[in-house]
């Protein structure tokens, strides 16, 4: 998995708890992505973040939060876990020469009961 | 905006049966082209890419050339084997973005 550690790897909780969701790599890649993978839709983004201290929303933000202090950490956080959050969630990177070929995490399956 | 639509699965065939998995894009500049595959419990791994039009990526007896008169990127592999059973994603990039649009992903599945 291209020096990508995601951890937990599964994770059930209740509604309402926090969760942190931990993306670490070795590759020392510029960019990171999460995503969150569900039937029927793919992979959605919901946050990435093009460097230190710098990131952005995707097309599935709401409800999540994110930080990467350092290079190698980005992490997904959900304040509030709602059951419509239960999902599949992929970290990915990619670098700067070839930053369209992303390189994915083993996952972190989330069940919000 | 950008999207990509890809075949609905599941998809069944015998080993050693040809594959076609189609997979068509919308695209505001001018993509490149993606096929993903995610193996059963582990993450998604880049199968092959093509950057421009008229391109063919290849890789592992799979192949896909972008066609952009047709908007397509079809998937094909003249020979499948069981363990080419996983899910296939497309995906495009636009040229500069480091952002991924996914297709939703077919199901493969190969019998013995």
């Amino acid at each position: 998995d291209a020096g990508i550690t995601q951890s937990p790897r599964h994770k059930v909780t209740e509604t309402g708890t926090p969760v942190t969701l931990r993306c670490h790599q070795t590759e020392n890649h510029r960019y990171m992505y999460w995503y969150r993978q569900d039937p029927g839709h793919g992979l959605r983004l919901i946050h990435y973040s093009y460097g230190v201290k710098d990131t952005d929303k995707g097309e599935v933000s709401d409800g999540y939060s994110v930080s990467r202090s350092k290079t190698e950490d980005f992490l997904l956080t959900l304040e509030s876990a709602t059951s419509s959050q239960t999902s599949v969630y992929f970290c990915a990177i990619s670098g700067e020469v070839t930053k369209n070929i992303q390189y994915f995490g083993a996952g972190t399956r989330l069940s919000v009961l | 905006g950008n999207s990509v639509t890809q075949m609905e699965g599941p998809v069944t065939l015998s080993e050693e049966a040809f594959l076609t998995i189609n997979c068509t894009y919308t695209a505001t500049g001018y993509p490149s082209l993606f096929w993903y595959v995610q193996y059963p419990g582990e993450g998604l791994q880049l199968l092959l890419k093509a950057t421009k039009a008229d391109d063919k990526g290849s890789n592992k007896g799979f192949e896909a050339t972008y066609r952009k008169e047709t908007t397509s990127f079809h998937l094909e592999k003249g020979s499948v084997q069981v363990s080419d059973s996983a899910v296939y994603f497309c995906a495009l990039s636009i040229q500069g973005a480091q952002k991924l649009v996914f297709g939703q992903g077919t199901r493969l599945t190969i019998n013995p």
